[in-house]
This record gives C-alpha cells, structure tokens and sequence, in this order.
C-alpha cells in the first residue's frame, strides 16, 4: 500500500492564479481530510469528506473547494490564490469503522504540500 | 465545542531528563484523545491513544477527565525524540471531526 499520496510536493503561485492539490488513498477509507498547517498554528481544517460525493466545510473552507467523485480521490482546489494560503497542506485519511468498540480510527496523512502564493 | 490546548510552543530538554508535553481539551461529551508526531522531513504519525493505554517508544499519555488533560510523559528524552508533537480530540462513537491543537516542537539537547 502506497498510503495516503499528495502532489505536488512543492508549488509556487502567484497571486490570483488557480490549482489543485492531488490527493489519493488505496486503503478504501470511507473519511478524508484537508488541512493546512501554518507556523504556531497547529493544523486548521479545511474540508472533509466521509463517502464519494459527500463533502462537508471544516474550520477554514473560504478560497477553496473540494470534490469526492471516488472513494480514493479527494482533491482540493484553490480558484484565486492569496498570499493568506501560503501554508503547508496535509490530507489525511481514515477508515470508517470503528477501531475497538465506539472508539474511532486514527487518521493516515500524506507527505504534504508546501504553496507559496507570491 | 471542542478544542485543545498545547501551553508550549516549544520544549527544550537535555538528553536523559523527563520530559511532559502538556495537552488539556474541552468537549462536552466522551472524548478519544490522540497524540501525532511529526519528526522532520516526515509525514505526521500517530504516536498513541488514550484507548491503548499502551507506550509507545517510551511515551506513555494518561486520559485525566477530572483535569481534561492528556499530557504526554517520557522519563529519558533521547534525541531521537526531537519532533512536532501534537494533541488531537474526537468524539467517541463515530465522530467525524478531529480537532489538533497547535503543537509543541520539542528539542532534545546531547
């Protein structure tokens, strides 16, 4: 199993350009997550998914959007770039079920991306 | 509403010396508590949780709902240890959200 997979790794934009940030899981997960990382910040939720076309906002959802057409796709997209999302972005999976009782999975990340937004 | 809290942003200790990472929650229901470790150029890892009552390279972390903390112990530090450390909350039963508190970057001195 190759995990949870993020691309790019590193990615310069300028200001009001568009991407998307790539990500792919191959364990079957049901939930996926977006988060960025900014320094002192912690990890910020963007958007989860819990099922192919099921997307719901998290913390911080404003400048992007997400899609969920497959169980292992779950892309994010940045339509007008602003200096405000240069971050590190990490998407992370985890499986439905339960792990022992009610208790839940724990999340797999990917490597991450690093955008800078000039 | 659930949120963590990590006091330090970063801990520096001496090879051999105990080191505690402190992480308190708030949330109303039956909480499941994690600890994430990011060691550099790595992807972030779990590193243990509160159900497995178990240690992990070391590490153990007890779940205190009287003080809602759930600080992370480790009686020697190794170098090895030096990493992003961060306390991570959910519900119990199903919750879809985890919610991951700012992290403590710990450094582990020779």
């Amino acid at each position: 199993n190759a995990g949870v997979t993020q691309t790019p790794k590193f990615r310069i934009l300028k200001i009001g350009q568009s991407m998307t940030l790539q990500c792919t899981q191959d364990m079957n997960h049901n939930y996926m997550y977006w988060y960025r990382q900014d320094p002192g910040m912690g990890l910020k939720l963007i958007y989860y998914s819990v099922g192919a076309g099921i997307t719901d906002k998290g913390e911080v959802p404003n400048g992007y959007n997400v899609s969920r057409s497959t169980t292992e796709d779950f892309p994010l997209r940045l339509e007008l770039a602003a200096p405000s999302q240069t971050s590190v972005y990490f998407c992370a999976s985890r499986t439905q079920g339960f792990h022992s009782s009610s208790y839940n999975s724990p999340l797999h990340f990917g490597n991450g991306t690093r955008l800078t937004v000039t | 509403a659930q949120r963590v809290t990590q006091p330090e942003k970063l801990l520096s200790v001496f090879k051999g010396a105990p080191v505690e990472l402190k992480c308190n929650y708030s949330y109303s229901g039956s909480p499941e508590l994690f600890w994430y470790v990011q060691y550099s150029r790595q992807r972030l890892q779990l590193l243990l949780r509160h159900i497995s009552r178990e240690s992990i390279k070391g590490f153990t972390a007890d779940l205190n709902k009287g003080e809602t903390s759930f600080h992370l112990k480790k009686p020697f530090a190794q170098e090895e240890d030096s990493a992003m450390y961060y306390c991570a909350l959910t519900g119990q039963g199903g919750s879809e959200k985890l919610v991951f508190g700012k992290g403590t970057k710990l450094t582990v001195n020779p």
